[in-house]
Formats: structure tokens, sequence, C-alpha cells
């Protein structure tokens, strides 16, 4: 069984509609991230929570919520999806007590907006 | 800001070659340097993470190494497989980020049987 799960892994919808990405872990790491990868760019992070309660803004977070329901799932929002959030959404994972280790991604969500 | 480029965007060589692949960096205050593989429907994995102390990490067929002074990483794989094809991506973590990784946009390699 994978260790980082991301669900739906394709989702297509229309322009205005609300829509939740969702997240588990079954490593037992307390940080979380949602990042977005786009054509010809670099994985861009969008909020990352260090423990469930505390969540951070990345670098393009706007248009976009979370929730740490507890510290193994953490779900991605979009309030009033737009056309260019159609991207590729990667949910991962570290841990905090080794310091500056790696994350573990999940499969990914490939959002489709119309 | 830290730029990181990877080039080329994408290689395509016959199976058996060894080759190099770039990450290039603005900024050398980093703590690590971090090569992925990303494979179509499963994600991103990591390959080898170098410390900012260190010159190089090996992995079995991949060899990373790391120069600071210059803003230079290379990817080296040996004896290139079909498996080897995926996209690679390098991404750094800096001294000031808050545990923000920096990410190239990745180079997209074809291993031709």
């Amino acid at each position: 069984d994978a260790d980082v799960t991301q669900t739906p892994r394709n989702r297509i919808t229309k322009t205005g509609k609300r829509i939740m990405l969702e997240c588990s872990q079954t490593k037992g790491h307390d940080r979380m991230y949602w990042y977005r990868q786009d054509p010809g760019l670099g994985l861009r992070l969008i909020y990352y929570s260090f423990d469930v309660k505390d969540i951070n803004k990345g670098e393009i977070s706007d248009g976009y919520s979370v929730s740490r329901q507890a510290q193994a799932k953490f779900s991605l929002s979009l309030e009033s999806a737009i056309p260019n959030q159609t991207a590729l959404y990667f949910c991962a994972t570290s841990d905090s007590s080794i310091l500056r280790d790696t994350q573990y991604f999940g499969p990914g969500t490939r959002l489709t907006v119309l | 800001k830290q730029e990181v480029t990877q080039i080329p965007a994408a290689l395509s060589v016959p199976e058996g070659e060894n080759l190099v692949l770039n990450c290039s960096f603005t900024d050398s205050a980093i703590y690590n340097l971090q090569w992925f593989r990303q494979d179509p429907g499963k994600g991103l994995t990591s390959l080898l993470l170098i410390q900012s102390s260190q010159r190089e990490q090996t992995s079995g067929r991949l060899n990373a190494s790391l120069d600071k002074s210059s803003g230079r990483s290379t990817l080296y794989i040996a004896a290139s497989q079909p498996g080897d094809s995926a996209t690679y991506l390098c991404a750094l973590d800096l001294m000031d980020s808050n545990y923000q990784l920096i990410w190239g946009a990745g180079t997209k390699l074809i291993i031709k049987p």
C-alpha cells in the first residue's frame, strides 16, 4: 500500500465550482505539503503544515485553502475554481525529527477546470 | 530570488550510454540539494540528497555532485537503461527558506532500446 495517497486521482470540473483534494499518509510524519506543477515549470508550494495546529502559506496560496484534519490528513480546497488552476497537484510529507529530511510524495491529482 | 535551471529540458539517448543531467542555481546558501525522479502517475521519488558540506553522493548507477562555488549540480547516470526513462528534477533546500524547497523544471529523459 502506498504511504501517501491522494484522492481523486483525476478530476474535471467547471469554473466556479468548489472542489476538495484530499491527502492521507501512513508514514507517521508530522509535516505535510501541497504543491502544484504546471508544464515547463518546477513545483510550486501552495500551503504547508508542520503539525495539526500549524498552517502556513506557500508561494502561491491565493485561491486555495487547506485543512489539517489530523496528523495523517491534509486537504486542499479550491473555493471557486478557475481555468488557470488546471494543473497537477501533489501532496508530500516529511519528518521533522530528521533534520532537513527529504519529502515523500503522493501520486498526484490531475485537475482540469473548464 | 533563488533561480534553479535545468538544461536541457529533454534528452533522448540510446540504451547503454552514460549521461549527465545538469542543475544550476544562483544562491549558494543551501542546506542541501536533492535529485528526484518523476514517473507519470506515480509522483516523485527522492534519488539522492547532497548535504551542503558534501561534494557528491552515489546510489547504484547514479552519482550526484555539488559545486556550490559555481552554482552547479550534476546527476550522472551510468549504463543507461530504458527503465531510467523519466523526468528528473532537482530541488534546493535554502538556508532562509523555512523548509520550502525550490525546484527546477526538470529534464525529461528518454532512453531508447
